[in-house]
């Protein structure tokens, strides 16, 4: 079975503070794709990155850098130097078989 | 070039009644998924229409149904409304089907049921 799981719920940093989003994953299948989108209040889930199950290189844009472990079926998110503007509800995502299964988000708050 | 617009944002409704929402792609994308958002259920995947048909349904009963037009657009109904209905509704949509490719989400349709 396919399954997404966000353990932390929510959790709020001081800003300029770093912050890991954890992403645990299960899947059957040896081809998969791994996001991370987030959705501000304004409801639009907006899309920040996308690995492939082949992928496992650590990637970084800006502020936001993602680590993928196979072995350990995980797809954390990091973002360095937080801000206010990174308070949002964040997803992990899997697609596999013919479905996309989503975790059940953290909400990030960044306190100014 | 446009995003996902999905219309209208907000409809209050009452029980019994049915409601459709609309979706319009990306263009030349021919994927098009329906996601209901509740804060007890989370995202859950309702139905993913692709070169008109679809191809995968979630766990929803028959009450909701999804249709894809030549130009990609579709359409989402669900008849006899519940209180339990009251929802966000996403759209998404990708070039090809949603397993191998990314999926851009519209801003939502927030359905209220009185």
């Amino acid at each position: 079975a396919q399954k997404v799981t966000q353990a932390q719920t929510e959790i709020s940093v001081v800003e300029k503070e770093d912050v890991t989003l954890d992403c645990v994953y299960e899947t059957r299948d040896t081809t998969y794709y791994l996001f991370w989108y987030k959705q501000p209040p304004s409801g639009e889930l907006v899309f920040l990155i996308r690995r492939n199950s082949f992928d496992e290189q650590n990637e970084i844009s800006g502020r936001y850098s993602w680590n993928f472990q196979k072995s350990t079926s995980s797809f954390n998110f990091t973002i360095t130097a937080s801000q206010v503007v990174d308070s949002a509800v964040y997803f992990c995502a899997l697609s596999g078989g013919n479905q996309f299964y989503f975790g059940t988000g953290t909400s990030l708050t960044v306190i100014p | 070039k446009a995003g996902v617009t999905q219309t209208p944002r907000y409809l209050i409704k009452t029980r019994g009644q049915q409601v459709t929402l609309s979706c319009s792609p990306i263009s030349g994308h021919r994927s098009v998924s329906w996601y209901q958002q509740t804060p007890g259920q989370g995202l859950q995947f309702l139905f993913e229409y692709f070169s008109e048909t679809q191809r995968n349904k979630g766990n929803f009963p028959g009450r909701f149904s999804g249709r894809q037009f030549s130009n990609s657009r579709s359409e989402m109904n669900v008849s006899t409304l519940e209180l339990g209905d009251s929802a966000l509704y996403l759209c998404a949509s990708s070039y090809g089907p949603s397993s191998t490719d990314t999926q851009y989400f519209g801003s939502g349709t927030r359905l209220t049921v009185l």
